[in-house]
């Protein structure tokens, strides 16, 4: 069956960076594109951007441009995110998410921002 | 307009069927395919609704979505005690100002009386 993992938890300072993880099994890693979509406490689910793993082609939302960055290894049909100057808002739970109409999520991981 | 509105309650008792509007723009709902989920707390969304009407294999027919103009609605028919939970509807957004986005709604907490 489809499974995505993800990485563990993460605490940061303001101003890091984090780098999280999403390992995918059950399905071939490039057929669909992937995304990433954070929650964080009581707000609405927010889209981040999309990977297509084939041929590395990325998409980001315009709130995130210029701060986060979606890889992929097509070998270990894994992809990554990595968000950079990290505020106190950016604590919430990313997902990554895949399969035609959005129908695979992995199971989230908390980061948390404190100083 | 670039947001998905929904009310932030609806309840029901058993058996009930109960309604979740999700108001939108031309740029996302009325052009695109409106999606929708189901959360429980503490766990990741699992897709209800694809492309506006259609159920993955699973869901129970009491779900059903439908579209019109800028507007979508969820309903779930026969109301259980197990589909209190928070709903969201989503949709792509394709406005120039936007360079496009994937827009969820800011969810509906559905609560069995």
């Amino acid at each position: 069956q489809v499974q995505l993992v993800q990485s563990g938890a993460e605490v940061k300072k303001p101003g890091a960076s984090v780098r999280l993880s999403c390992k995918a099994s059950g399905y071939t890693f490039t057929t669909y594109a992937l995304h990433w979509v954070r929650q964080a406490p009581g707000q609405r689910l927010e889209w981040m951007g999309w990977i297509h793993p084939g041929n590395g082609v990325t998409k980001y939302s315009q709130k995130f441009q210029g701060r986060v960055t979606i890889t992929r290894d097509k070998s270990a049909s894994t992809a990554y995110m990595e968000l950079s100057s990290l505020k106190s808002e950016d604590t919430a739970v990313y997902f990554c998410v895949s399969g035609d109409d959005l129908g695979y999520w992995g199971q989230g991981t908390l980061v948390t921002i404190s100083s | 307009q670039s947001v998905l509105t929904q009310p932030p309650s609806a309840s029901g008792t058993p058996g009930q069927r109960v309604t979740i509007s999700c108001s939108g723009g031309s740029s996302n709902v009325a052009k695109n395919f409106v999606y929708w989920f189901q959360q429980f707390p503490g766990m990741a969304p699992k897709l209800l609704i694809y492309k506006n009407n259609q159920r993955p294999s699973g869901v129970p027919d009491r779900f059903s979505g439908s579209k019109s103009g800028t507007s979508a609605s969820l309903a779930i028919s026969g109301l259980r005690p197990e589909d209190e939970a928070d709903y969201f509807c989503s949709a792509w957004d394709d406005s120039l100002s936007a360079g496009g986005d994937w827009l969820f709604g800011g969810g509906t907490k559905v609560t069995v009386l």
